[in-house]
């Protein structure tokens, strides 16, 4: 079956710009994950939907970034006024459930580089 | 917090050579732990997970045991292929934690020459 898209696959903006990056998660998975991952380091958490609700959004770096997933499938993460810190590879990911023994099948990701 | 500590690479290795990738973690509570690999060109994909001490997860000829006393998980495969070759990260969720969010370690890329 389909696995975990994200679109676009690159997006080069400036800074000060707005982006939305879009990730469609296995049908039927009810949490849905977002990770960014800077070059040659690990993925990082960034915020977690159960459903349409952000369960966890800790993992935010500040309030540039949002995120919402209205009708408990799709869900886009926003950025604005990017900064070129902001460039790196955004990671989705869903799982059937939240439960913390599931495994969590990830989109190919969005690259963004910010000038 | 929570954290993943796991050797730096590249490690670099001929066909058919032993491969160990040292992994060890700090968390609250008792997390589950897995291994994901990341191949040229394509996405995170999870190789083996073992979600409570003494439980050895294994794939593609890969293991890992969930070592609580040593708070590890080191991956092993015996006899490594070309194919093998990619980046592989630890991970742990936090059984406390609302959901699933993943903590991972830096990642360490595998080269295997023919």
């Amino acid at each position: 079956g389909a696995g975990v898209s994200q679109t676009p696959s690159n997006k080069v903006t400036e800074k000060g710009k707005y982006v939305e990056l879009r990730c469609d998660p296995i049908s039927g998975h009810t949490a849905l994950y977002w990770y960014r991952q800077s070059l040659g380091q690990g993925p990082e958490f960034l915020i977690y939907f159960q459903g349409t609700g952000a369960a966890d959004d800790s993992g935010l770096p500040n309030d540039r970034f949002f995120a919402v997933r209205p009708e408990g499938s799709v869900s886009t993460l926003k950025i604005q006024r990017t900064e070129r810190g902001d460039s790196a590879m955004y990671l989705c990911a869903s799982s059937l459930t939240p439960g913390h023994q599931e495994t969590q099948y990830f989109g190919p990701g969005t690259r963004l580089l910010v000038l | 917090g929570n954290s993943v500590t796991q050797m730096e690479g590249p490690v670099t290795l001929s066909e058919e050579a032993f491969l160990t990738i040292n992994c060890t973690y700090t968390a609250t509570g008792y997390p589950s732990l897995f291994w994901y690999v990341q191949y040229p060109g394509e996405g995170l994909q999870l190789l083996l997970k073992a979600t409570k001490a003494d439980d050895k997860g294994s794939n593609k000829g890969f293991e890992a045991t969930y070592r609580k006393e040593t708070t590890s998980f080191h991956l092993e495969k015996g006899s490594v292929q070309v194919s093998d070759s990619a980046v592989y990260f630890c991970a742990l969720s936090d059984l406390r934690a609302a959901g699933n969010k993943l903590t991972f370690g830096g990642g360490t890329r595998v080269l295997v020459k023919p």
